[in-house]
């Protein structure tokens, strides 16, 4: 049973650029979670997603920031017009449905830097 | 979002000692989750605890779901040098979110 699978791995982009992260689920997950990470610090959440649905989108910016998980294919994490603040790494997680119990499994993440 | 109280936030410790970590919420959850995340890679998860005052053991790894639903433990025997990284706790609400600890560094001294 493969992981949760992100790519790409590293992605430079210019000052204005967009940036589109991607992130397939493991096997049999309709959940999915975006997170942001610092160097040196923790994990912050971003969007929560179900198939087709964004279930909570609290932590991420109203502005450049978009999450779409579609029917078929991967999620996608798409920031518009990047600007230097938005290098980080960035991880995708999914979650099977287990009623009121979960459990998150992450990808290896997708590192932007901004130039 | 919610933060989790996860201390210590670093450890120097020698190899061979154990270890402790332990997180606390203001708000209950119905699972804790223990990650390990080595630099340039994603969060490993160690283990998962389902219900109040479970104490599940994974290898040298052991957690515990704190009887409160408020608090989770993770204790780590007879460290070794590959066990250095950054250690987080999770909790899973009925809405199925989840909410990080700031993290505790490991460092272990041959």
């Amino acid at each position: 049973n493969a992981g949760v699978m992100q790519n790409p791995r590293h992605l430079v982009r210019r000052r204005g650029q967009e940036a589109r992260l991607r992130c397939s689920p493991m096997k049999g997950h309709s959940h999915v979670y975006w997170y942001r990470q610092l160097p040196e610090e923790g994990l912050k959440f971003m969007v929560y997603l179900q198939k087709e649905n964004i279930i909570d989108e609290s932590g991420m910016p109203k502005e450049r920031f978009s999450a779409e998980f579609p029917k078929e294919g991967p999620s996608i994490l798409r920031i518009q017009q990047v600007v230097r603040g938005d290098s980080a790494a960035y991880f995708c997680a999914s979650s099977p449905r287990r009623g009121n119990t979960g459990e998150l499994f992450f990808g290896e993440g997708s590192r932007l830097t901004v130039l | 979002g919610q933060q989790l109280n996860q201390s210590p936030q670093s450890m120097f410790i020698q190899e061979g000692e154990d270890v402790s970590m332990n997180c606390t919420s203001s708000s209950i959850f119905n699972t804790w989750l223990w990650y390990k995340q080595d630099p340039g890679e994603g969060p490993v998860l160690l283990i998962a605890l389902y219900k109040a005052g479970e104490l599940t053991s994974n290898g040298r790894l052991t957690a515990q779901f704190g009887i409160t639903r408020k608090d989770s433990f993770l204790n780590i025997s007879a460290s070794i040098p590959s066990d250095v990284g950054i250690y987080f706790c999770a909790g899973c609400d009925t809405g199925n979110q989840f909410y990080f600890g700031t993290g505790t560094s490991l460092t272990v001294i041959p």
